[in-house]
């Protein structure tokens, strides 16, 4: 059974630090993977995906995320955050043969220290 | 990318009435899902709502509490029945793109209190 473990419910950082947000998986086949953004009363918003293609995914706002294998991890980062960016953010899995459904992590609340 | 609307987008119910919540996608979308986001948690998927036919159920959640209809291909509703105080969340609608692998959207959500 595929399953997602963000590590950390809440990070806090400074305004202009990097920002890193943990994500392990598991899976039995290659997953699909995806980070989520719900910024305070709004749904949704796809930050970035990766589906076995380049293993270093680039997304909006300046997020990125890398696929490795080997640690079954799929972390979150931001070179320079911005207080915009605080936000919930989810980090989801899928089977692409289970018919697109996404198992979501608990998700990390991030804040933005000015 | 498919554009999701959501109505109503919050409401204050009373216990033992039932709520029905559509989802509008502006395109036609191969599937769609209803999710549950319960206070400070993350979501739960409640159903796979099918098209022409009836929508399957995750582990914890019967048709009798959410009846689901999916009458085309750009429109679903969830319905709550019976609620309690425990059905307070945010109720959130998904569709996955057709002919994109794996993209899905979602709905802004609707924000249901159960008094």
């Amino acid at each position: 059974a595929q399953s997602v473990t963000q590590l950390g419910s809440h990070v806090s950082v400074s305004e202009g630090a990097l920002v890193l947000l943990r994500c392990n998986y598991s899976s039995s086949v290659p997953p699909y993977l995806f980070w989520y953004v719900q910024y305070p009363n709004q749904g949704l918003q796809l930050l970035l995906k990766y589906t076995s293609a380049a293993t270093l995914v680039k997304g909006i706002n300046g997020f990125e995320a890398e696929f490795k294998k080997s640690e079954t991890s799929f972390h979150l980062t931001k070179p320079s955050a911005h207080m915009s960016d605080a936000a919930e953010y989810f980090c989801a899995v899928s089977e692409g043969n289970q018919g697109g459904k996404l198992i979501f992590g608990q998700g990390t609340e991030l804040s933005v220290k000015p | 990318s498919a554009v999701i609307s959501q109505k109503p987008s919050r409401d204050i119910c009373q216990r033992g009435t039932s709520l029905t919540i559509q989802c509008q996608v502006d395109s036609q979308v191969t599937m769609m899902f209803w999710y549950r986001q319960q206070p400070g948690q993350s979501l739960t998927l409640i159903a796979t709502a099918n098209q022409g036919s009836e929508a399957t159920y995750e582990s914890g959640f019967v048709i009798d509490k959410f009846p689901i209809s999916r009458p085309n291909l750009t429109f679903s509703t969830l319905t709550v029945s019976n609620m309690s105080p425990e059905d307070s969340s945010i109720y959130l609608c998904s569709a996955k793109d057709r002919g994109r692998v794996e993209t899905q959207y979602f709905g802004p959500g609707t924000r249901l209190l159960v008094l």
